[in-house]
């Protein structure tokens, strides 16, 4: 039963670039949601897809989008990299039946000079 | 939205004593709290949840108390031991949206 993975482990931008991250669920799971984590603090709620729709969203710009595909596998994409965009970006997944439980993925840390 | 407090930011404990950490919420309508343990370089793990119909829960040496009219929560870990040693972040959930408070840095002393 494979659990919540994430690519690429690590990413290295410059300011202005655009970068997509990948997440697939944990095995029966239906629901992604996305997460930043910048250093020394708690992870920041950016959005949640469920049904490839975006269904909750946090206190994010426009410049960071997602997609959800048919398999449930999800894209965060982030558009004009600025350097406070460096954060370590996670994953979390949950079945819509008990949607509350999430679990994470190890994360993709993205680095932007 | 949903503002969540925890305290301490730093605690450190002797091996085999207790470890209280302490969150506060803003949102009345939030009705799920979850516990997650954080190690250097690694995903958040889940470790005891407590939704809002109950008061306490018990998983082995860890403890979880929710307070609805007074809106806090707090994580009991009992008989710590090093591999406690970790940052544990609280949570509170309403409509899908989970709101992490900025965690806990507990060290535990062998």
């Amino acid at each position: 039963d494979a659990g919540v993975t994430q690519s690429p482990t690590h990413l290295i931008k410059t300011r202005g670039q655009q970068v997509t991250l990948r997440c697939s669920p944990k095995s029966g799971h239906d629901t992604v949601s996305w997460y930043q984590q910048a250093l020394g603090q708690g992870p920041q709620f950016i959005f949640q897809y469920y049904e490839e729709e975006e269904r909750q969203r946090g206190n994010f710009p426009d410049r960071f989008s997602g997609h959800q595909f048919p398999n449930y596998s999800s894209e965060l994409n982030v558009n004009a990299l600025l350097l406070g965009d460096s954060a370590l970006y996670l994953c979390a997944s949950s079945w819509t039946g008990s949607t509350d439980t999430q679990y994470f993925g190890p994360g993709t840390r993205l680095t932007v000079l | 939205g949903e503002n969540v407090e925890q305290h301490p930011s730093t605690l450190s404990v002797q091996e085999g004593d207790s470890a209280v950490i302490k969150c506060t919420y803003s949102d009345s309508a939030s009705n799920y709290f979850p516990w997650y343990k954080q190690e250097l370089g690694k995903r958040p793990q889940l470790i005891i949840d407590i939704r809002s119909n109950v008061g306490e829960k018990k998983d082995q040496r860890i403890a979880v108390t929710l307070n609805k009219t007074a809106k806090h929560f707090s994580l009991h870990i009992t008989e710590t031991q090093p591999e406690d040693s970790a940052v544990y972040f609280c949570a509170a959930v309403n409509n899908n949206d989970m709101r992490f408070g900025a965690g806990t840095r507990l060290t535990v002393k062998p």
